[in-house]
């Protein structure tokens, strides 16, 4: 099955803990992005990256990190430093013809 | 930043009627794209229309670039077009190897059977 896949769908975290929010893709593509979204609210950018080995911070870096080691993998972990961390993440990619989104995951801190 | 303005915030419509929705922005655009957010939250691409007119069957989009703003029609709605509509959009002055997308903050439409 190609694309963009995210894992896992809901995640629960108690507070002070970091988790790590699984992208993958098999379409080739080098630009991939994280993004957040807040009931009623639009998306906006946490961290993207154009490149194996180099990724750039968003308008809302802090609390969060990412790593790109290999071109399929573009994970994001969310740290204890991040104060409100409950929100649906999405995960990105772009091709030629636009963006195309992966079906998130919902971060619940319990 | 490039600010992106979406209108209007929500529409309510009778099944089968048309609508129309706007988006307009601060500064020269590379990309532009519609999606639409089902209740389920996943974002489905509806159009890559930087400029110009496409359609793609019961919905059409219009870009007009140097006015700076694009519109959605929908038309001959149907109780599936329910959910969130966004603009996004990525600024011309953004350096190759710096795209990137900026969100409206989205039209939120109910059909009603």
């Amino acid at each position: 099955d190609g694309g963009i896949t995210q894992s896992p769908k809901y995640l629960f975290r108690k507070e002070g803990q970091n988790v790590t929010l699984s992208c993958e893709q098999n379409l080739n593509h080098d630009a991939m992005y994280w993004y957040r979204q807040d009931p009623g609210q639009g998306l906006r950018l946490i961290y993207y990256s154009q490149i194996v080995n180099d990724f750039q911070k968003g308008d809302i870096a802090e609390g969060y990190s990412v790593s790109r080691e290999k071109k399929e993998s573009f994970p994001l972990t969310v740290t204890s430093a991040q104060k409100n961390p409950t929100a649906f993440y999405l995960c990105a990619l772009a091709g030629l013809y636009g963006y195309t989104f992966g079906s998130g995951t919902r971060l619940t801190v319990v | 930043g490039i600010q992106v303005e979406q209108s209007p915030p929500d529409l309510i419509l009778q099944e089968g009627a048309n609508s129309t929705l706007r988006c307009n922005f601060s500064d020269s655009v590379n990309n532009l794209q519609w999606f639409h957010q089902n209740p389920w939250g996943q974002l489905i691409n509806l159009f890559y229309i930087p400029s110009g007119t496409k359609q793609n069957g019961r919905l059409s989009a219009t870009t007009v670039a140097t006015e700076r703003y694009s519109l959605l029609y929908i038309s001959s709605s149907q109780t599936t077009d329910s959910g969130v509509y966004f603009c996004a959009v990525d600024p011309f002055y953004s350096n190759f190897g710096n795209e990137k997308l900026t969100f409206g903050t989205g039209t939120r439409l109910t059909i009603i059977p």
